[in-house]
């Protein structure tokens, strides 16, 4: 199993621009997320999806979208891209939806400049 | 929503001796307590976690404690060894929308 698999590593984005972030796994995981991490501000839930065709917003979803059209995937969208948003973006995925149902599993993180 | 504070945010010991890592959380609901630890570069990724109908848990030199009432819970590494510099986080959770992060504990091994 290649486990969490996301792409681009880097990316640099002038202000204004879009792009997307692609999150895939290859574990038959329900549930999946974003983060982000921030120096001293440790790591940020985006958004996050329970299954299928279900997300939900967490701490910090303004300026992003995502979508979860099959359990593998999970892509998280910048529509305007700003430089706040500058930042290593980690998609995170578990087996089951609830938060105490064991570990998250961890992709390589894209670490996103926005100039 | 979950509020979780970590403290402290670096600390420096000498190889051989022990750490200590604080956290506390707001939401008495939490139920789900883990711990990761990140290298530079890498991704987070597990090393311990606890559940609420638990207090204390161990595995090999890493433990940790939980103490519901006060909502607090610490991990503990002893005989701590070079490989052991890296951020820890802790986090706390419980139901569907996820984990809460702490900030981060950079811990540097003195030789």
């Amino acid at each position: 199993n290649a486990g969490v698999t996301q792409t681009p590593k880097f990316q640099v984005l002038k202000t204004g621009q879009s792009m997307t972030l692609q999150c895939a796994q290859d574990m038959n995981h329900e549930y999946m997320s974003w983060y982000r991490q921030d120096p001293g501000m440790g790591l940020r839930l985006i958004h996050y999806s329970v299954g299928a065709g279900i997300t939900d917003q967490g701490e910090v979803p303004n300026g992003y979208n995502v979508s979860r059209s099959t359990t593998e995937d999970f892509p998280l969208r910048l529509l305007s891209a700003a430089p706040s948003q500058t930042s290593v973006y980690f998609c995170a995925s578990r087996r089951t939806p609830g938060a105490n149902t064991g570990e998250l599993f961890f992709g390589e993180g894209s670490r996103l400049t926005v100039l | 929503g979950e509020n979780v504070e970590q403290h402290p945010s670096t600390l420096s010991v000498q190889e051989g001796d022990s750490a200590v890592i604080k956290c506390t959380y707001s939401d008495s609901a939490s139920n789900y307590f883990p711990w990761y630890k990140q290298e530079l570069g890498k991704r987070p990724q597990l090393i311990i976690d606890i559940r609420s109908n638990v207090g204390e848990k161990k595995d090999q030199r890493i433990a940790v404690t939980l103490n519901k009432t006060a909502k607090h819970f610490s991990l503990h590494i002893t005989e701590t060894q070079p490989e052991d510099s890296a951020v820890y986080f802790c986090a706390a959770g419980g139901g569907a929308d996820g984990l809460t992060f702490g900030k981060g504990t950079h811990l540097i091994i003195q030789p």
